[in-house]
């Protein structure tokens, strides 16, 4: 039963134009969703996160938007750069349980120079 | 801040022997996560500690696994009797204690990685 779902393995993108990474969920008691960003033979490091009471989160090049009723979200990087490449994980929990964080399968993300 | 650690970085071992892994949380932590990852895949969750709490266990983990944290601090996985199966890598994150909404994150280490022959 995957609850997070991340249908594209993988995108390839030029330099300076926009990324956008898509992410699925299913539980709707999820209400707080996190991306992550992950080199090989590293641990994922975090990169932005967004509360189901809002649907826009911005940091600098990255902005992560989310679509509650579709239960869709989706990560904006602009302007792409090749030092972002990399495997992008969606991940989402519930704030009132366990705090227990459900992952993606990722996209690996391909900026061409 | 000296970052989740984690050791040993790599482990090949044969079939039908025990392994164990140590991890280090950030100090001040009281949240720490047991997380494995195979390729292609995403992180799969394990367990979960709060301080020397063990909240969850994932139903998917037999019964050859067991993690421990003594003490609330650091905490060791120990995989019994393993199978080739079992080859990924296993990660570990700690997280603060709740302390907004928009603070929670994990902080991950860079990963033991088992390969069983």
């Amino acid at each position: 039963d995957q609850q997070v779902k991340q249908n594209s393995p993988s995108l390839s993108v030029q330099e300076g134009r926009i990324s956008i990474l898509n992410c699925d969920y299913t539980n709707s008691m999820f209400d707080y969703f996190l991306w992550y960003k992950k080199y090989p033979a590293e641990g994922p490091t975090f990169l932005i996160s967004i509360s189901s009471i809002k649907d826009k989160n911005e940091d600098g090049r990255f902005t992560v938007f989310l679509n509650k009723s579709a239960k869709h979200l989706s990560l904006h990087i602009v302007p792409s750069q090749p030092g972002d490449s990399a495997v992008y994980f969606c991940a989402a929990l519930t704030t009132s349980g366990t705090y227990k964080y459900i992952f993606g399968t990722g996209t690996r993300l391909k900026v061409l120079a | 801040d000296t970052g989740v650690s984690q050791n040993p970085r790599h482990k090949i071992t044969k079939r039908g022997q025990n392994v164990t892994f140590r991890c280090d949380p950030i100090s001040e932590h009281n949240r720490l996560y047991w997380y494995r990852q195979t390729l292609g895949q995403g992180p799969e969750f394990l367990t979960y500690f709060q301080n020397e709490a063990q909240l969850e266990k994932s139903r998917l983990l037999s019964d050859r696994f067991s993690a421990e944290r003594p003490k609330g601090s650091f905490s060791t996985l120990e995989i019994q009797r393993t199978e080739q199966g079992d080859s990924a890598m296993y990660l570990c994150a700690s997280s603060l204690p709740h302390r907004g909404l928009f603070n929670e994150k994990l902080f991950f280490g860079s990963g033991t990685q088992l390969s069983v022959l």
